[in-house]
């Protein structure tokens, strides 16, 4: 199965200051990854698929990038709600599996 | 708006079978795909497999030995079984759809239930 390296395992920002947040694959997974958000006591929150692509109703200021085994998830500038957990998911084979999360925290 | 809600036992007993029922409203259960998905407390996820409405299904090797899920279309829902459950079984477990756009679908997920707590102890 394909394993998915998530750094840092925490992140301490402040509001208004830049994110970036690493996944890495295992073996390629193509542009095949999505990023989920989830907050204490939530169910995730899909974010981004197919590495670069926005869902519907996420602001612009979450971006991705990457492509084979290296992948970027990208927040311009903090705003207090997103401090949050991060996770990464592959779709490029069976079994999908996530990496094992960022915490974002103030 | 998509909705799933769980149901089920929160306390299982160590080799028992855990069950869970998953309820959608806001879209029909034969429409799309569905997947069962855990998470250990204060860890990460792990994806136990998907159903759909024809019985076609795929679980993750780890799991697969013990795991069934079914569909109910008369009740627009759908239900998950694992056997021989130990304390590492212990998760918040979530239902969740297959995303799909106007023009694909793809195997991330993109509606999910708020999830349950199931306790595997005696």
């Amino acid at each position: 199965e394909i394993v998915l390296t998530q750094s840092p395992a925490t992140l301490s920002l402040s509001p208004g200051e830049r994110a970036t947040l690493s996944c890495r694959a295992s073996q390629s997974v193509s542009s095949y990854l999505a990023w989920y958000q989830q907050k204490p006591g939530q169910a995730p929150r899909l974010l981004i698929y197919d590495a670069s692509n926005r869902a519907t109703g996420i602001p612009a200021r979450f971006s991705g990038s990457g492509s084979g085994t290296d992948f970027t998830l990208s927040i311009s500038s903090l705003e207090p709600e997103d401090f949050a957990v991060y996770y990464c998911q592959h779709r490029s084979n069976w079994p999908l599996t996530f990496g094992q999360g960022t915490k974002l925290e103030i | 708006q998509v909705q799933l809600q769980e149901s089920g036992p929160g306390l299982v007993k160590p080799s028992e079978t855990l069950s869970l029922t998953c309820s959608v409203s806001g879209a029909s259960i034969n429409s799309y795909y569905w997947s069962w998905i855990r998470q250990p407390p204060g860890k990460g996820l792990e994806w136990i497999g998907y159903i759909y409405y024809t019985g076609n299904s795929n679980y993750n090797p780890s799991l697969k030995s013990r795991v069934t899920m079914s569909v109910d279309t008369s009740k627009n829902q759908f239900s998950l079984n694992l056997s021989s459950v130990t304390a590492a079984d212990t998760a918040v477990y979530y239902c969740a759809k297959k995303y799909c756009s106007s023009s694909s679908c793809q195997w991330i997920f993109d509606f999910w239930g708020q999830g349950t707590l199931v306790t595997v102890s005696s």
